[in-house]
């Protein structure tokens, strides 16, 4: 199956910074996710979109983290206030039918 | 809370030979079984998965067994290729269509010649 389209592939930015991280995927995808993963350590759950609406969000996402699917297409992780230790690989995933969720080639954010 | 659980960090296989990788969960309301290669600096690529009905699921040179008595499964990877080398991640997922996926901590496979 197609994956998703992340955008930027890396990103560098200072602490206290807005970062906007984009997914596009295909139009017929049901449910959307993002995940991160910190240097060296396990990939990590933050939150699930379905219809619009956030379904589950983890501890992680607090109120640094929003998500929205402004035009329909684009599927944005948005962090208001980067934090040194927001630094890490987010990927946007997706699930159409079926069980399986797949994942996108991944944002590299680097907060200094 | 580890709710799945990949307790070797590391394995090395010489190639040609089989890989085994193992992973154990806590959660009995676990329902779907999947695992994922991953390089570094890439997202995760499915490789197979197993829903709570079966007990093996195969797909060419990969095969996941699942026991549920003992909330075990795991990857067997045969014959091992040099580019099988990479960390694999075992993940879970319960119930309802919308449900997230939770990944162990990944074991580091390296296929040696």
């Amino acid at each position: 199956e197609p994956e998703v389209t992340q955008t930027p592939s890396h990103q560098v930015t200072q602490m206290g910074q807005e970062v906007i991280l984009r997914c596009v995927p295909i139009s017929n995808h049901l449910y959307f996710y993002w995940y991160r993963q910190i240097l060296g350590q396990k990939v990590e759950f933050l939150v699930s979109f379905y219809n619009n609406e956030i379904s589950e969000k983890s501890e992680i996402f607090d109120d640094q983290f929003s998500v929205e699917r402004p035009d329909g297409s684009n599927f944005t992780l948005k962090i208001r206030s980067t934090k040194l230790e927001d630094s890490a690989m987010y990927f946007c995933a997706r699930k159409s039918s079926g069980n399986t969720i797949y994942f996108g080639e991944g944002s590299w954010l680097t907060v200094v | 809370d580890q709710q799945v659980k990949q307790n070797s960090p590391s394995l090395s296989v010489q190639e040609g030979r089989i890989s085994i990788l193992n992973c154990d969960y806590t959660n009995s309301m676990f329902d779907y079984f999947l695992w994922y290669k991953k390089y570094p600096a890439e997202g995760p690529t499915f490789l197979i998965s197993i829903s709570s009905i079966k007990d093996k699921n195969e797909d060419g040179r990969f095969t996941v067994f699942l026991n549920k008595s003992a909330k075990h499964l795991s990857l067997h990877i045969v014959p091992s290729q040099p580019g099988d080398s990479a960390v694999y991640f075992c993940a879970a997922s319960e119930g309802s269509s919308a449900s997230k996926i939770i990944f162990g901590s990944g074991t580091r496979l390296s296929i040696r010649p």
